[in-house]
């Protein structure tokens, strides 16, 4: 069973709105939440993070929100760019000091129009 | 020059033959991870390494197989390759919370 989901496959968003990125888990073990970005015949790459102390952590345009009730984080991106065209990951785990690995959802591709 | 690399970045192959994976690190980190992609399955964990002599399975361990040479080497194997292998493979390190990855290998299994 996938224990992170992102059930938006594509997002297309006009240049200057706001994307969100929406990520849903069912293990209510998972204490901390990150955010890959990832570019054709590349990596992923970090973006950002939260702990679950915490509901909202924000960088720059980029800002993660936590609902631990609701077991669901988002990533708002404002405002949109044209570089910011990428597959978004989510990703979970369940003990960010320890052996327990990351759990990544299905990716969200988004696509932000000029 | 990324921090990490993998070897080879494409590949063709037929089933039941051997192939190896090879990455490698500069950042000196312990842990080393290797991950599969799969369209609508997202990354999923292959086994990982928290140091030379530590090595554990992880999601979908069958049929792969690691090395861990050095701190800077862990390599993936495919003992007797099969179609349902076909994905892009994913290398990383690790540290603290954060995962490094590597550009990735697109096998393909005919």
């Amino acid at each position: 069973d996938q224990q992170v989901k992102q059930n938006s496959p594509s997002l297309s968003v006009q240049e200057g709105r706001i994307s969100i990125l929406n990520c849903d888990y069912t293990n209510s073990m998972f204490d901390y939440f990150l955010w890959y970005k990832k570019y054709p015949a590349e990596g992923p790459t970090f973006l950002i993070s939260i702990s679950s102390i915490k509901d909202k952590n924000e960088d720059g345009r980029f800002t993660v929100f936590l609902n631990k009730s609701a077991k669901h984080l988002s990533l708002h991106i404002v405002p949109s760019q044209p570089g910011d065209s990428a597959v978004y990951f989510c990703a979970a785990s369940a003990d960010r000091t320890g052996a327990n690995n990351l759990f990544f959802g299905t990716g969200t591709r988004l696509t932000v129009i000029p | 020059d990324a921090d990490v690399t993998q070897t080879p970045r494409n590949r063709i192959t037929k089933t039941g033959k051997r192939i190896m994976l090879e990455c490698s690190q500069t950042k000196g980190h312990d842990r080393m991870y290797w991950y599969r992609q799969d369209p609508g399955l997202g990354l999923r964990l292959i086994y990982y390494s928290f140091d030379v002599k530590d090595i554990n399975k992880g999601e979908i361990s069958d049929g792969y197989s690691v090395s861990r040479q050095a701190q800077a080497k862990f390599s993936l194997s495919l003992e007797s390759a099969i179609p349902n292998q076909t994905a892009l493979y994913f290398c990383a390190t690790r540290w603290g919370d954060e995962q490094f990855f590597g550009p990735g290998t697109r096998l393909t299994v005919l």
